[in-house]
């Protein structure tokens, strides 16, 4: 079936230490998105890529940064994590502008 | 994109409808509504769309109502799988901006044996 994978579903990684997210689409989206949601929140974006044009939300934090090496893949990378940066990320595909996207699982990251 | 208001919570029983309301009263005429929602520990789930016309799909239908500025999403015979926060958003599409899902706080709908 075709779908959004996310690696790993559980990450812990200690305070500072960077750390990478990946996500994989089967659905060969154009547009893929990456969201944080904290506790008891709802799911803001951070980026989204079309294609290979990078799309960076207002204020989204410089720690944060991302790379599309091909369509199917799409990483998340924290360069400092703090304890702040604990949370689920989700990582999202949309064939097109405006298009219904699909989520992946998430991973839950743990800062130490 | 417009704001949206949502109930909280609600709760519903098993094999009973599940209506599940949505103000947008500053939506404006090219904005979508759009459902998602979102088990507890998985990622959001698209549920279903609609600009003015009424709209069913296998999982739910979603009316509209003609001013627009209100919707209701209808499960109707919600089951335990259904229990889940669900989230009203309207969206313009083909713009850029217009692709952002800006979800609120959603409602936490909890479907009882």
């Amino acid at each position: 079936d075709a779908m959004v994978i996310q690696n790993p579903r559980y990450q812990v990684t200690q305070f500072g230490k960077p750390v990478t997210l990946s996500c994989s689409q089967t659905l060969n989206h154009n547009v893929m998105y990456w969201y944080q949601q904290k506790s008891s929140q709802a799911p803001k974006l951070l980026f989204h890529y079309y294609d290979k044009d990078f799309n960076n939300e207002a204020d989204t934090p410089d720690n944060f940064q991302s790379r599309r090496p091909n369509t199917s893949f799409c990483f998340l990378d924290i360069r400092s994590p703090g304890l702040g940066d604990a949370a689920m990320y989700l990582c999202a595909t949309s064939r097109d502008w405006g298009s219904e996207q699909y989520f992946g699982p998430g991973t839950r990251l743990t800062v130490t | 994109d417009a704001k949206t208001t949502q109930p909280p919570s609600m709760d519903c029983a098993e094999g009973r409808a599940a209506n599940l309301p949505c103000n947008h009263s500053t939506i404006s005429g090219n904005e979508y509504v759009y459902w998602y929602r979102q088990i507890h520990s998985q990622g959001p789930q698209y549920i279903i769309h609609g600009l003015k016309n009424n709209e069913t799909n296998e999982m739910a239908s979603l009316i509209i109502t003609e001013d627009r500025k209100s919707s209701t999403l209808i499960l109707p015979h919600a089951t335990l799988r259904d229990t889940a926060v669900y989230y009203c958003i309207v969206r313009v599409l083909g713009e850029t901006s217009g692709s952002r899902l800006t979800f609120g706080e959603g409602t936490q709908l909890t479907v009882n044996p």
